[in-house]
């Protein structure tokens, strides 16, 4: 069955470096997109980009494009997200989600929490 | 950038009732080739969205047929008939049309 499993929660410091990761298995990595929905407690959902998996070419929302770094590790079905020179505001919930043309966002990973505190 | 706009904020409801949840989008979401890109997920408490309605009107595979999606260009409904307790939980919809994709702010299903 089709999975995208993320690491596990962080705790860090203003100014450090993170970086998530999301493992598919299922299906063939490269044949979808993979998106990054943040998360922050008690918001909504604010979509952050998308990495193209067969080229590997990013594309970041307007929010995301200082400090944040889509990558890939194609032999290992995995996606990245590296949040760098992090903040109070980055303390979210970061989650990968597979796109689908058909039907969009089918598939979910289940969540990264990012705790960033002095 | 495209604003999804929910409505109501939250809805209590009876087991067995019916809710409806509205959505609407400021910019046609009816793409030339006749898709209207709208989508609506719940978010069960702790948990990731779950993909419920997809391209308007579109059940989600596994997805209980109490659910069904409706609309027009830019205005659309989620109604949820027969509502059970399983379905507590913040309901988004969300557009694909074009980038940036965006989201509504959510409606809270409470049961009665």
């Amino acid at each position: 069955q089709i999975q995208l499993v993320q690491s596990g929660p962080e705790l860090k410091k203003p100014g450090e470096s993170v970086k998530i990761s999301c493992k598919a298995s299922g299906y063939t990595f490269t044949d979808y997109a993979m998106n990054w929905v943040k998360q922050a407690p008690g918001n909504g959902l604010k979509w952050m980009g998308w990495i193209n998996t067969q080229t590997g070419k990013p594309t970041y929302a307007d929010d995301f494009k200082q400090r944040f770094v889509f990558s890939l590790e194609t032999s290992a079905s995995t996606a990245y997200l590296q949040i760098n020179n992090l903040n109070i505001e980055d303390t979210a919930t970061y989650f990968c989600t597979r796109y689908n043309p058909s039907v969009g966002f089918a598939y979910w990973g289940q969540g990264t929490l990012v705790t960033v505190s002095s | 950038d495209i604003v999804m706009t929910q409505a109501p904020l939250s809805v209590s409801v009876t087991p067995g009732e019916s809710a409806s949840i509205s959505c609407r989008s400021s910019k046609s979401l009816l793409h030339s080739n006749g898709i209207t890109y709208v989508y609506w997920y719940l978010q069960k408490p702790g948990k990731s969205p779950q993909l419920l309605i997809y391209r308007m009107s579109n059940l989600a595979s596994g997805v209980p047929d109490r659910f069904s999606g409706s609309g027009s260009e830019t205005d659309f409904t989620l109604k949820i008939s027969r509502v059970e307790a399983e379905d507590v939980g913040i309901y988004y919809c969300g557009q694909l049309l074009e980038n940036p994709l965006t989201f509504g702010s959510g409606t809270k299903l409470e049961i009665k």
